[in-house]
C-alpha cells in the first residue's frame, strides 16, 4: 500500500500566522485528500487536491484560509492561513489507495498536531 | 441528518468477548464502506472493506453490509485490550469523484 510521508508532525504557532504541511506520496496518486480532526471529533473532509487543477473545497472550508498546492502527482501541500485559537486540530492528508492484497481503501498520513496560541 | 451515523460508546467489553459496532448511513447510492481503527495519538488505520450486501471477514474481524437498511456493522471476534480505540465507520460519497464521509466514531474498552 502507499506510504505517505507528512510534515510537520506538530507544531505550536502564534495567532494570525501561516503553518504550511507538506505530503509527501511514494506512488503517483490521483487524487488527495486533506482533512481536519478537531480535539475529540471525527474527521471532516477540508478538501480534494487533484493534480492540475484548482483544489475542491467542501462546504465550510475556503481557498483563502486553506490554499492548497498539488504540483505533481506524488506531493501536496495544503496551508493553514491566519491562523486562530480555533485552528488547533490535526490535520491529515489521504490517498485512495488500491493497494495489491485483499484489503483496498484510503491511507492516512502521520498527521500533523497544530497548536494555535 | 448526518450523513453517517455512529453511536459514540463508550462500548465496553470483556476480553474474549464480541464487539458488535454499528453504522448507518444517508446516502442510498453509496458503494463503499470502510471501518479504521484510531488509537488515540494516531492516523486512522484500514481494518476493512466491504461492498457488496453480505458478510465479510478477515480473521477476528466481520464487517456486514446491508444496502437496503442502510446499515454496516464491525464484529471484533475474541475482543483483546489492544482492540480497545476509536472505531470509524467511513462510506465512498458520489459527488463526480471519491470521497469518503467519516461517522464520528465508537470509543471501545475493552477489559481484561
Amino acid at each position: 500500500s502507499a506510504v505517505i510521508s507528512q510534515k510537520p508532525s506538530r507544531d505550536i504557532c502564534q495567532r494570525g500566522t501561516s503553518l504550511t504541511i507538506q505530503c509527501q506520496v511514494d506512488s503517483q496518486v490521483t487524487m488527495m485528500f486533506w482533512y481536519r480532526q478537531q480535539p475529540g471529533q471525527s474527521l471532516t473532509l477540508i478538501a480534494t487536491a487533484n493534480q492540475g487543477s484548482e483544489a475542491t473545497y467542501e462546504s465550510g472550508f475556503v481557498i483563502d484560509k486553506f490554499p492548497i498546492s498539488r504540483p505533481n502527482l506524488t506531493f501536496s501541500t495544503l496551508t493553514v492561513s491566519n491562523m486562530s485559537p480555533e485552528d488547533s486540530s490535526i490535520y491529515l492528508c489521504s490517498v485512495e489507495d488500491p493497494g495489491q492484497g485483499a484489503v483496498d481503501g484510503y491511507t492516512f498520513g502521520s498527521g500533523t498536531r497544530l497548536t494555535v496560541v | 441528518q448526518k450523513e453517517v451515523e455512529q453511536n459514540s460508546g463508550p462500548l465496553s467489553v470483556p476480553e474474549g468477548a464480541i464487539a458488535s459496532l454499528n453504522c448507518t448511513y444517508s446516502d442510498r447510492v453509496s458503494q463503499s464502506f470502510f471501518w479504521y481503527r484510531q488509537y488515540s495519538g494516531k492516523s486512522p488505520e484500514l481494518i476493512m472493506s466491504i461492498y457488496s450486501n453480505g458478510d465479510k471477514e478477515d480473521g477476528r474481524f466481520t464487517a456486514q453490509l446491508n444496502k437496503a437498511s442502510q446499515y454496516v456493522s464491525l464484529l471484533i471476534r475474541d475482543s483483546q485490550p489492544s482492540d480497545s480505540a476509536t472505531y470509524l465507520c467511513a462510506v465512498n460519497s458520489r459527488g463526480g469523484y471519491n470521497k469518503l464521509i467519516f461517522g464520528a466514531g465508537t470509543r471501545l474498552a475493552v477489559h481484561p
